[in-house]
């Protein structure tokens, strides 16, 4: 069965530190991979998506991730953090070809210090 | 463009009874997910349909969760009789298609059962 895992449940960060956050995923397919954010009172929205071609894919805000296909890993990177950052974030995978049905992590609530 | 509309945002009732949540997707999108996130997880795929057939339901309860989605556009997710467990956010997302396309999400339901 697939399954996603976010390595951190919580990450305290000050305003212009560097992020990354974690995400494996275990399936031995091809799979789509996603980012979505959730600001506070605010509903789930992609960030970033990758499904295929060049493994590093830019997102909005300043996000950019990297499809590792042998690491099955597909983490998060921001260079420089603003407390308007500070939201939910989760991983997510659906198996090509099989109706789209997305796997989330558990996510990741990050906190930026102003 | 609208996006996903659901209502209500939040509900409260007491185990045992009944509740029904309604979503209406973006206009023109063809595919319809109903996703249970309990507190501290990420969201769970609960029904995916495509047009107004189901496609996934391998994760819904059917003994107690019903959906339906009448003339392929709005859907309602019900729950009778309603569990402690239950209490979750209950999200609806639809794509224009299944599969190489991002999910958009509502709002979503706040169910609390007491």
């Amino acid at each position: 069965a697939q399954s996603v895992s976010q390595h951190n449940h919580h990450v305290i960060l000050s305003e212009a530190a560097s992020l990354e956050l974690g995400c494996n995923y275990s399936y031995g397919g091809t799979v789509n991979l996603f980012w979505y954010v959730q600001y506070p009172g605010q509903h789930l929205q992609l960030l970033l998506k990758y499904f295929s071609g060049d493994p590093l894919v830019k997102g909005i805000k300043g996000f950019e991730a990297e499809f590792i296909k042998s690491k099955f890993s597909f983490n998060l990177r921001k260079p420089s953090v603003q407390w308007s950052d500070t939201a939910e974030y989760f991983c997510a995978v659906n198996a090509r070809n099989q109706g789209g049905k997305l796997i989330f992590g558990q996510g990741t609530e990050l906190s930026v210090k102003p | 463009e609208a996006g996903v509309a659901q209502s209500p945002r939040y509900k409260i009732i007491e185990k045992r009874q009944s509740v029904a949540f309604w979503c209406n997707p973006i206009s023109g999108h063809a595919t319809l997910y109903w996703y249970q996130q309990i507190l501290g997880q990420g969201p769970k795929l609960l029904i995916q349909f495509q047009n107004n057939g189901v496609v996934d339901d391998s994760q819904l309860p059917k003994d107690r969760f019903s959906a339906e989605r009448l003339k392929g556009v709005d859907s309602t997710l019900k729950i009778q009789p309603a569990k402690l467990e239950d209490s979750a956010v209950y999200l609806c997302a639809s794509s224009p298609d299944r599969g190489e396309t991002e999910a958009f999400f509502g709002q979503g339901t706040r169910l609390t059962v007491v």
